[in-house]
């Protein structure tokens, strides 16, 4: 079965110091990973997608992520942290039965303190 | 560009009742997905509809149901609402039907309260 998994409910950071939110998966064959970023009463916004290609893939507001195909995981960071970066973040993998079925992490909250 | 557009923004409704969500995709999109975010937990994927036609469907009851138009557009419709199906549902849009290499784009949602 496809699933992904978010160990840490909330993640805490000082402004400045560098983030990572993790997440693991599991899928059949390749898989297509995506994080999301939800801030309150909005929808997801799209931050950073692996497909194929180099591990280390960069994505929107300074945001990366390291694709490691051995560990299965797929952890979101950032140099260098933003109070503004503090909203709720989710992991996601396509899944593999032919059309566009995101699944979904339970989320991670991250709180960026000034 | 305008983004996925969904409404109402906020719906209150009482045990029983029957609801219509609706969703208009980013232009040119014509792929059109139905999720649903309980509170503290991930969105649930409902419905995926691409070119009016149904292309894939979670774990969710037959109270569920949804439709996509010519334009694109689509409703989300649940009948016999229970205390449970309150929740923030979301739609997203993408290009292609199995999605390629492209994201989903999503919109605000609607926030659902069951009384």
């Amino acid at each position: 079965a496809q699933s992904v998994a978010q160990p840490e409910d909330q993640v805490n950071v000082a402004e400045g110091n560098p983030l990572t939110v993790k997440c693991t998966y599991s899928v059949s064959g390749n898989p297509y990973l995506f994080w999301y970023v939800q801030y309150p009463n909005r929808g997801l916004q799209f931050l950073l997608k692996y497909i194929t290609g180099d591990n280390l893939v960069k994505g929107s507001y300074g945001f990366e992520a390291e694709f490691n195909k051995s560990q299965t995981s797929f952890h979101l960071k950032k140099p260098s942290a933003l109070v503004s970066d503090s909203a709720l973040y989710f992991c996601a993998v396509r899944g593999n039965l032919g059309y566009n079925k995101l699944i979904f992490g339970a989320g991670t909250r991250l709180a960026v303190h000034p | 560009d305008a983004g996925v557009t969904q409404s109402p923004t906020h719906l209150i409704k009482t045990r029983g009742q029957h609801v219509t969500l609706r969703c208009s995709p980013i232009s040119g999109h014509k792929s059109v997905s139905w999720y649903q975010q309980v509170l503290g937990q991930g969105p649930q994927f409902i419905f995926q509809y691409y070119e009016k036609e149904e292309r894939g469907r979670g774990n969710f009851p037959d109270r569920f149901s949804a439709r996509q138009f010519p334009n694109y557009s689509s409703e989300l419709n649940v009948n016999a609402l229970l205390l449970g199906d309150s929740a923030l549902y979301l739609c997203a849009s993408s290009l292609e039907p199995s999605g390629g290499s492209q994201p989903q784009h999503f919109g605000d949602g609607t926030r659902l309260s069951i009384l």
